[in-house]
């Protein structure tokens, strides 16, 4: 069974330019997360999302931040404009649904703003 | 106030021995659940070990053991015979019944393994 999926592994790009991240969580995983990974921290909720609804996003940046899930299967996060801090580690997870309690992680997007 | 703690920024052990990385966690929901996962260079995050509230035995996979002490609200990670793959970040989280299914990490802790 193939695992979460994300891409670009790596993006390095200039302040204020926009940046994309894809997901492909694993096959009928309902549930998926974005989760942003600091320097040093654990992993912190960006955004969940139930198929194609997102029901929690408190913690997602509206401003410059948004997030789709179209058809309820693969995901996009993106940012616009991108800022220095933003510099980080994005984690996509997905997990089957609200009654299951493990979540599977992809190997993440390493962004790196200059 | 922090939900889980973390308070070992790093630990060494040696090769076959046994290492126990610590975490404490709060809540005030009587329902919960416990996690480790462990994440190497490479940047994914896997799945040790689960442990539910209402569980009345520790959990165990493998050569993975969760001491849970409900009352001093600790969920300490053992890992017995530590082989040079265990090196890596650990992570502590938390599933709330509040947050649904939302997870709530700790810190970590960077284990390295010695020859």
């Amino acid at each position: 069974e193939a695992g979460v999926v994300q891409s670009p592994r790596y993006k390095i790009i200039e302040k204020k330019q926009p940046v994309a991240f894809w997901c492909n969580p694993i096959s009928g995983h309902n549930t998926l997360y974005w989760y942003l990974q600091n320097l040093g921290q654990g992993p912190e909720l960006l955004i969940r999302y139930e198929n194609e609804e997102a029901v929690d996003d408190s913690q997602l940046p509206k401003d410059r931040f948004s997030a789709e899930r179209l058809k309820g299967v693969d995901s996009t996060l993106k940012i616009q404009p991108a800022e220095l801090g933003d510099s980080a580690v994005y984690l996509c997870a997905s997990s089957p649904g609200l009654a299951s309690d493990e979540q599977y992680f992809g190997p993440g997007t390493r962004l790196t703003v200059t | 106030a922090q939900k889980i703690t973390q308070t070992q920024p790093g630990m060494f052990v040696q090769e076959k021995e046994a290492v126990t990385l610590d975490c404490t966690y709060d809540t005030s929901d009587q329902s919960y659940g416990l996690f480790w996962y462990k994440q190497p260079s490479s940047g994914e995050m896997i799945f040790l070990i689960y442990q539910g509230s209402y569980d009345e035995q520790n959990a165990t996979e493998g050569r993975y053991s969760l001491n849970f002490q409900k009352a001093r609200k600790s969920a300490n990670l053992v890992i017995s015979a530590s082989q040079l793959g265990d090196s890596a970040m650990y992570f502590c989280a938390m599933r709330e019944r509040r947050g649904a299914s939302t997870l709530t990490f700790g810190k970590g802790t960077m284990l390295l393994v010695s020859p």
